[in-house]
């Protein structure tokens, strides 16, 4: 049973570069959220992918987009990049349900932006 | 007030003792709480949900939630050295439309040989 994948593992990139994060999730699970978690923090919430859409967004800037394609997998774009992008970038996927559920991580994507 | 609070820590407990890990909510409408567990470097993982008040057994790991008090709790019984690691908490979130998770900023646990 595979599980939730990401890549790439590491990326440095310099300020006002573009980056771009994949995730694949784990299998059966057709929802994608991305958390970006800084040194110190707990992950903080950025957006949701549900059939292809953005189902919830959290207190981030529009330089950070999503997407979702039909195999479920999902990408996180961010735009003219700030030092303080720094941070290592999670997915995590779920089953879509009535309640909140459970949410697996993937290993993550360490971002430094110098 | 953050939706979620931990105590950051380090809390420190030698092998063999019970650790005893804290959160506190300030959403009366969460339903439903996870543990994780992180390593350094490592992705959050997993080791526990509960839903309901009281007590929830996995191994040597209990969860215990509190409503009226919003309150919960992780306690890990025979500490190992190998459970050195930060403990986050969370929670659905107003502020996610309780479609994913609100975390506390985690509690460190180092586990003394």
């Amino acid at each position: 049973d595979a599980g939730v994948t990401q890549s790439p593992t590491h990326l440095i990139k310099t300020r006002g570069q573009q980056v771009t994060l994949r995730c694949s999730p784990k299998s059966g699970h057709d929802t994608v959220s991305w958390y970006q978690q800084a040194l110190g923090q707990g992950p903080q919430f950025i957006f949701q992918y549900y059939e292809e859409e953005e189902r919830q967004r959290g207190n981030f800037p529009d330089r950070f987009s999503g997407h979702q394609f039909p195999n479920y997998s999902s990408e996180l774009n961010v735009n003219a990049l700030l030092l303080g992008d720094s941070a290592l970038y999670l997915c995590a996927s779920s089953l879509i349900g009535t309640n909140i559920d459970t949410q697996y991580f993937g290993p993550g994507t360490r971002l430094t932006v110098l | 007030q953050k939706e979620v609070e931990q105590n950051s820590g380090p809390l420190s407990v030698p092998e063999g003792a019970i650790a005893s890990l804290n959160c506190t909510y300030s959403d009366r409408g969460s339903q439903s709480f996870f543990w994780y567990r992180q390593y350094s470097g490592k992705s959050p993982e997993l080791i526990m949900s509960i839903y309901s008040n009281g007590d929830k057994e996995d191994g040597r790991f209990t969860a215990q939630l509190n409503k009226a008090s919003q309150y919960v709790s992780l306690l890990i019984r025979d500490s190992q050295p190998s459970d050195s690691a930060t403990y986050l908490c969370a929670a659905p979130g107003v502020n996610t439309g309780r479609r994913a998770l609100t975390f506390g900023s985690g509690t460190r646990l180092q586990v003394q040989p």
